[in-house]
């Protein structure tokens, strides 16, 4: 129930494609859904987040989908450039004071030029 | 403003050796987490700590240690250094629940 669960394991898209990434959960007392972004050699840095009581959230290119009822939530990269190239991380609370994330087990995107 | 600064960047420890990583955060987050990363497996939480004296293990917390007697430093023990411990570690803190976390930029550890 503290699983968070990612796909694809990686994805390889053109340059102006859109990328999609998904992930599913199945606690519903996760209330907190952020995304982290991670270049090689560096450590996560937060991307974008959503909380369940809205179905999207964009900022600028990146795009979260929400789906309460199915438990899902997915990331959307519009016009896709070679510098999005990384890995990708969705993210949840966790049940508890704690403010522990549960992280999925990320996505490694190539852009193609 | 230097966010979440973690030493060293790098260790090649052998097998038995004991080392301590540090973390410090500038941030007054209450919030440290300290997490293991392995290829192709994500994050893994190893010990995390909501408030100075306050730590707690995480999901693989065996060989490792912590203690938090300041908000500010958050230090992961290594006593007996094993291969399996070969790993990339992040510290992380945040302001609490519901928060993002902020990210070190990591120590690779090797054990040979």
């Amino acid at each position: 129930q503290q699983q968070v669960k990612q796909s694809p394991q990686s994805l390889i898209v053109q340059k102006g494609g859109i990328s999609i990434i998904n992930c599913a959960y199945e606690n519903t007392a996760f209330d907190y859904f952020p995304w982290y972004q991670q270049f090689p050699g560096k450590g996560p840095a937060l991307l974008i987040a959503i909380r369940p009581d809205v179905s999207e959230k964009k900022e600028g290119r990146f795009t979260i989908s929400f789906n309460k009822s199915a438990k899902q939530f997915s990331l959307h990269i519009m016009d896709s450039q070679p510098g999005d190239s990384a890995t990708y991380f969705c993210a949840a609370y966790g049940s508890g004071n704690t403010g522990k994330l549960i992280f999925g087990q990320g996505t490694t995107l190539q852009v193609k030029p | 403003n230097a966010g979440v600064t973690q030493t060293p960047k790098f260790r090649i420890l052998k097998i038995g050796q004991s080392m301590t990583l540090q973390c410090a955060q500038d941030m007054n987050h209450n919030y440290m987490y300290w997490y293991r990363q392995d290829p192709g497996m994500g994050l893994k939480l190893i010990y995390y700590s909501v408030g100075a004296g306050i730590t707690d293990k995480g999901e693989v917390p065996n060989g490792y240690n912590v203690s938090r007697s300041t908000t500010e430093d958050f230090p992961l023990r290594l006593e007996l250094a094993a291969p399996s411990q070969t790993s990339v570690y992040f510290c992380a803190s945040s302001e609490g629940n519901n928060y993002g976390y902020t990210f070190g930029s990591g120590t690779r550890l090797t054990v040979v």
